[in-house]
Order: C-alpha cells, then sequence, then structure tokens
C-alpha cells in the first residue's frame, strides 16, 4: 500500500503562473480532503471531494482556486494566477468512508513558493 | 464553527522530563480528538487519538487525556527523547458531516539533551 502520494514535492511559480497540484489517494479510498498550511501555522480545511464530485469547498479562496477528482486519475488543486500569498503547504488526506473514523493519513504535501 | 485553542505555543523540556500540550475546544457535539506530529519539512502523522467514550489512552510513552466536561484534552509524553522535537497539532471534526478537522495553532516542542 503506497499511502497517499502526492506530486510535485516542491514547485516554484512566478506570480501570475498556474500550479497544479495532485494527490492520489491511497488504495480503496475514494473521498480525498484538501488542506494548506501557511509557514508556521495549523492546518485549514480546503475542499472535499469524492469521485466526481465536489461535496464542500467551503475553505477555498472564492476566486482562482479549484478543484477535481475525476473519475480516472489522481485529484487536482489548481491554483491560477498565483501570488505570493499562496506560498504554502498543501497537504492532502483520503479516507474509505465519509467520516475518517481512524484519522486522516497526510501525504508528503506539496511545497509551493511564488516568486 | 468549531474553536480550537492549543498551548503552550512553544515548549523545552530536558530529555527525560514529560511534556503537556493542552487543547481547548469550543463544540460540545464533538467525539474524536487526534494529535498529530509534524517533523520539520514533512507530513504531520497521527500518533494518537482518543474517542469521547474514554478518558484516557496510552501508547507507550505518549498517552491523551480527555474531559469532555471542561471541553478539553491533552497530550502527554514523558520520558522525552530528543526525537521527540517537533511541532504537535491537536485536531477537532468539524463541520455538519465531521468530516472536516480544525487544527490548533501547534506546539513546537524542544527536547535538549
Amino acid at each position: 500500500n503506497a499511502g497517499v502520494m502526492q506530486n510535485p514535492r516542491h514547485l516554484v511559480r512566478r506570480r501570475g503562473q498556474e500550479a497544479r497540484l495532485r494527490c492520489s489517494p491511497m488504495k480503496g479510498h475514494s473521498h480525498v480532503y484538501w488542506y494548506r498550511q501557511l509557514p508556521e501555522e495549523g492546518l485549514k480545511f480546503m475542499v472535499y471531494l469524492q469521485k466526481e464530485n465536489i461535496i464542500d469547498e467551503s475553505g477555498m479562496p472564492k476566486e482562482r482556486f479549484s478543484a477535481e477528482f475525476p473519475k480516472e486519475g489522481p485529484s487536482i488543486l489548481r491554483i491560477q494566477q498565483v501570488v505570493r500569498g499562496d506560498s504554502a503547504a498543501y497537504f492532502c488526506a483520503s479516507s474509505p468512508g465519509t467520516v475518517p473514523s481512524n484519522g486522516y493519513t497526510f501525504g508528503s504535501g506539496t511545497r509551493l513558493t511564488v516568486v | 464553527g468549531e474553536n480550537v485553542e492549543q498551548h503552550p505555543s512553544t515548549l523545552s523540556v530536558q530529555e527525560g522530563d514529560s511534556a503537556v500540550i493542552k487543547c481547548t475546544y469550543s463544540d460540545s457535539a464533538s467525539n474524536y480528538f487526534p494529535w498529530y506530529k509534524q517533523e520539520l519539512g514533512k507530513r504531520p502523522q497521527l500518533i494518537i487519538d482518543i474517542r469521547s467514550n474514554v478518558g484516557e489512552k496510552k501508547d507507550q510513552r505518549i498517552a491523551v487525556t480527555l474531559n469532555k466536561t471542561a471541553k478539553h484534552f491533552s497530550l502527554h509524553i514523558t520520558e522525552t527523547q530528543p526525537e521527540d522535537s517537533a511541532v504537535y497539532f491537536c485536531a477537532v471534526p468539524s463541520g455538519a458531516g465531521s468530516y472536516q478537522l480544525t487544527f490548533g495553532k501547534g506546539t513546537k516542542l524542544s527536547v535538549i539533551p
């Protein structure tokens, strides 16, 4: 079981470019959660997805951010026209059901740096 | 929404001493309380969790205690070792489906050899 896989591990983008972050859940898991961690802070919920459905995007900024989890392939977190304030670590987690009864397993994260 | 307060923000202990980190939460309906350890540049890893039907849970040198009446839970690390140095986060489920975790701001623990 390879665990939750995220790539890339590190991503550098210039202001105004697009960032695409990928997350492959653990085998057998169909629920994915994205969290953002700003420097020196805790993780903050962004979005919860099931295959082909966005269940809760209450933590997503209203503009420039979008997420998808297609029938085939990884979940994608997309940030358009990045700004310096988007620099953060982005973690995804997966679970087999709606309530992660045994706690989340996080991927290794993608560290986005906007220059 | 859920409000989680974590204290202290930094903690230094001598190797072999105990460390205690406390979290308070606001939603009395919460029933699952995990603790995560995050080493520098790495992912948060679940180290212990407790459900509301018990008051204490131990796993070797770490333990978590829960006081549902007072709405707080604590992480206890005994016989600390340098490899315990990390940032520790408490979390509480929030939102309608309780699938969302609200994290505390973290405690940076330094164990001095």
